[in-house]
């Protein structure tokens, strides 16, 4: 299957820096990544939709200017949490699917090994 | 809007003991399910996928089947080992223009007893 990687796998960081999360396709082209929070005990949240030369399409209530996404070039996106602050630490985890060819079977995705942030 | 969802936050089985982790959803349109699992500190991962023409899908150890008439699956596992200590998630893609988003059940968190 398609392999993500995902980096950092844990960060530990103080109030008020900004912390970025890379997210790799290694074998495939990614036109569009997506970007989840997760809480303990909790399902994943979708937070934003990253698409390759464009902007990314946020869910309602995630904070654009919070969370900053680039997606560059094909196979990289990345997440900044900017000024991070203790309500910020979170499991953070990316996927995208393997979109050759597109259909509905295709629509498994395939995530990354998920960031610890810890904000003290 | 469509919702997915679990009927149990945990299970916990005795080792070599079969498990069965169920999940209904809501909207009838829906038409392929996809079952992952996610370990402790880790991302999840896919298990097994069904489509709505389909009743039942067997893999490795598992079998996942699916209940239209009353909108439900369920995910079995063989033999449960304790590598199958796991949050287990049903999840309902849907396709926008460009992209597959997925709604997530709540997840099951399996604990697998020696």
């Amino acid at each position: 299957g398609a392999v993500v990687s995902q980096h950092p796998s844990w960060v530990i960081c103080k109030s008020g820096t900004s912390v970025k999360i890379e997210c790799r396709s290694l074998d495939f082209q990614a036109t569009t990544m997506f970007w989840y929070r997760q809480f303990p005990k909790q399902s994943l949240m979708l937070m934003a939709t990253s698409n390759e030369g464009s902007k990314a399409t946020y869910e309602q209530g995630v904070e654009k200017d919070k969370f900053l996404i680039n997606h560059a070039s094909l196979t990289l996106s990345t997440l900044t949490v900017t000024s991070a602050h203790p309500e910020d630490s979170s499991f953070y985890i990316c996927s995208t699917v393997n979109e050759v060819p597109f259909s509905a079977t295709n629509e498994k995705l395939f995530f990354g090994s998920g960031t610890q942030l810890s904000v003290l | 809007g469509e919702s997915v969802g679990l009927h149990l936050p945990t299970l916990s089985v005795q080792e070599g003991d079969n498990s069965i982790i169920n999940c209904a959803y809501s909207n009838s349109a829906s038409d392929y399910f996809i079952w992952y699992k996610q370990e402790s500190g880790k991302g999840p991962q896919f298990i097994i996928d069904i489509r709505s023409n389909m009743d039942k899908r067997q893999g490795q150890r598992v079998t996942v089947l699916l209940n239209k008439t009353v909108k439900h699956l369920s995910l079995q596992i063989a033999a449960t080992q304790p590598g199958d200590s796991a949050v287990y998630f049903c999840a309902r893609p849907s396709l926008n223009t460009n992209a597959g988003k997925s709604t997530f059940g709540d997840g099951t968190t399996l604990t697998v007893k020696p």
